[in-house]
This record gives structure tokens, sequence and C-alpha cells, in this order.
């Protein structure tokens, strides 16, 4: 069974700080991993999907690589703003998603 | 596109009763899962379809417990008899045919469930 694991469970920095979330994973076999922002009450909003072929994937402030023989996963962020607070979640593909328990983001103004 | 649509948003019962929970997956996507976030669990996989089949319901917790998919476009989560720890949001996501197993989930907006 796929374990997913997200190192810290929880992060405050000040506004401007780069932000580095880590994902790691147990069973490699994966197709892809996916990157989600969830803001407290609300649905998960995909930020970015990175093919097990692929190493890295970019969009605007957001970096994530993936180290799929080691099992792990980062998220950048980069010169993070307030607006970035919530929780970000890392999810494996092996078919069916599976989750880590998400790492909670609160940037300081 | 409207995205993947649930419903109802909020629901708050009592023990003991059926609740429904609906989700309409985006078109053109050919599979279909089911979610749980508790804050104990995190989200848990409860049951996905592919091309309306069911494949997997090993995240299914109890007999209490059943979904469908009739179509393409429609499919249902039931409870019944409902129980206060079934309290938590359910989540529906899709994803689409092109791509397969490797394309993106698309989530709903979840359906709160409380139970009294």
């Amino acid at each position: 069974k796929q374990e997913v694991t997200q190192i810290p469970a929880a992060l405050s920095v000040p506004e401007g700080e780069n932000l580095v979330l880590n994902c790691s994973f147990t069973d490699s076999a994966i197709y892809n991993l996916q990157w989600f922002r969830q803001d407290p009450g609300k649905g998960l909003t995909s930020l970015l999907l990175i093919q097990s072929s692929q190493r890295e994937q970019t969009s605007g402030r957001l970096n994530a690589s993936l180290d799929k023989s080691s099992g792990r996963s980062t998220l950048y962020i980069a010169a993070s703003q307030p607006g970035d607070s919530a929780t970000y979640l890392c999810a494996v593909n092996d078919y069916k998603l599976s989750f880590g328990a998400g790492t909670t983001v609160t940037v300081r103004a | 596109d409207a995205g993947v649509i649930q419903s109802p948003r909020h629901e708050v019962t009592e023990m003991g009763q059926e609740v429904t929970l609906r989700c309409k997956p985006i078109s053109g996507h050919n599979s279909l899962f089911w979610y749980r976030q508790t804050m104990m669990r995190g989200l848990e996989l409860l049951i996905y379809f592919n091309n309306n089949v069911p494949i997997d319901d090993s995240g299914m917790p109890e007999d209490r417990f059943s979904a469908k998919m009739p179509n393409a476009s429609f499919s249902t989560l039931k409870i019944q008899p409902s129980e206060p720890r079934d309290s938590a949001v359910y989540f529906c996501a899709s994803r689409p045919q092109t791509g397969g197993a490797s394309g993106e989930l698309f989530f709903g907006e979840g359906s709160r469930l409380t139970v009294l």
C-alpha cells in the first residue's frame, strides 16, 4: 500500500521568504504526482502535475521536483505572499491518488 | 467547462437517516473517484469508477456505504443508516479519458456532512 508523508506538518514564514515543502512516498511505481492547495473549508485546487518521466515542473512562482527512484518530491514557492497561506497536499498516482496529510503554511505580512 | 459539480454542499441530518450525495463529473472524463476527508484521517479514497464500472471499492468503510454510477455524467454516494462518525467532507473527482491513468484529477468543492 502506498504511504505518503509530508514534512513539515506546519510552517510559518515572513512574507518574501521562499517555501520548501517536502513529500515522500514508499512505492515508486507511479504514473505521476500532483500538488494541491486547499484553503480552509474549501475544495482542492490543482497546482502542478508532474509525470513520472519528468524531473521538474514549473508554474509561475511554483516549482515542483520529482525523484521517483528515491520516492521524493519537493514543492518550492518563491517569494511567498500572505495569499499563499493554505494547506498544501501532495498526492501520488499509482492509478488512484494517495494523499499525504498536508503542510499548513502561514505567511506573515 | 463547469468543473466537477457536487450536491448538496452542506447536509445536516439525524443519526439513522439516509444520506445521498451526488456528483456530476466533467464532460469527457471517464474515471470518477469518491474521497472522504476528516481531521483525523485526512483524505481517504472510498471508491473509484472507470467507464461507469466500479474498479476498487476497498475503501468503502462499511456496508452502510454504497456508490453507483448509472451513466457517464452522474454518480451517487449513499449512506444508510448514517452515524455521527460519518461526519466529514466528501469529495468527488474526475479524470479525463485522454492521458489514461496519467491524467490529472479535478476535484469538486465537496459535500460537508454532519450527522447529529
